[in-house]
């Protein structure tokens, strides 16, 4: 069971929109800062926002990550093949004193 | 450009000790307020944090493995370890290295990922 709770998969047609949403609660997303990942098999996790909304060098701008008290929310547009894997929440949980991801949410594009 | 490379034994019999070193190349690893970590990925499951330690030592781990988790930093050799000891198949996991912001906590570069098999 994660501390962080993410749908475990969202799917959508190419050219659409999805949202993945990361629900904590008031010793982690609310105090601290929500970073998200893409992960595809066999290869490196890739940093997508950090900050809560923040993008690294390199990442379109069709994905943005927004927050608001004990949740965050992934916003993906424009969606491509290339955009099918699991994706991530994490951030720094106080009463645990460790960082934590969410369950990951495997998207689909049909 | 920073790059981070795990390496150690792909099989580990039960019950002994895990032992993995990431090399970081392309920086230092005295740089920055940066940490280093540990993540797992068991088959099946998704991304379960291990822990971080800075150069100076200082480490933070996952409480459920922190009676068999050991980390250290060696700044001659631009390296960090993992050690994990009593193994059990539940430890099975791809397992990646990773440099960590602190305050900000995330994880910005990532090794390409190694993956260790616990079984006799």
């Amino acid at each position: 069971q994660s501390v962080l709770t993410q749908p475990p998969s969202i799917s959508a047609a190419p050219g659409q929109k999805v949202t993945i949403s990361c629900s904590g609660n008031s010793f982690n997303i609310e105090k601290k800062y929500v970073s998200w990942y893409q992960h595809l098999p066999g290869t490196a996790p890739k940093l997508l926002i950090y900050d809560n909304d923040k993008r690294p060098s390199g990442i379109p701008d069709r994905f943005s990550g927004s927050k608001s008290g004990t949740s965050a929310t992934l916003d993906i547009t424009g969606l491509q093949t290339g955009d099918e894997a699991e994706y991530y929440c994490g951030t720094w949980d106080l009463s645990l004193s460790e960082a934590v991801f969410g369950g990951g949410t495997r998207l689909t594009v049909l | 450009q920073l790059q981070l490379q795990e390496s150690g034994p792909g099989l580990v019999k039960p019950p002994e000790t895990l032992s993995l070193s990431c090399t970081v190349s392309g920086g230092d690893i005295n740089s920055g307020a940066y940490y280093w970590g540990w993540v797992r990925q068991p088959p099946g499951r998704g991304l379960e944090w291990i822990g971080i330690i800075n150069t100076s030592g200082r480490t933070f781990y996952k409480a459920s493995l922190r009676s068999r988790v050991f980390m250290s930093v060696d700044t001659s050799k631009n390296q960090f370890s993992l050690g994990l000891t009593s193994v059990t198949a539940a430890d099975t996991a791809v397992y990646y290295c990773a440099r960590y912001k602190s305050f900000n906590d995330f994880m910005d570069v990532w090794g390409r990922g190694t993956t260790v098999a616990v079984s006799s």
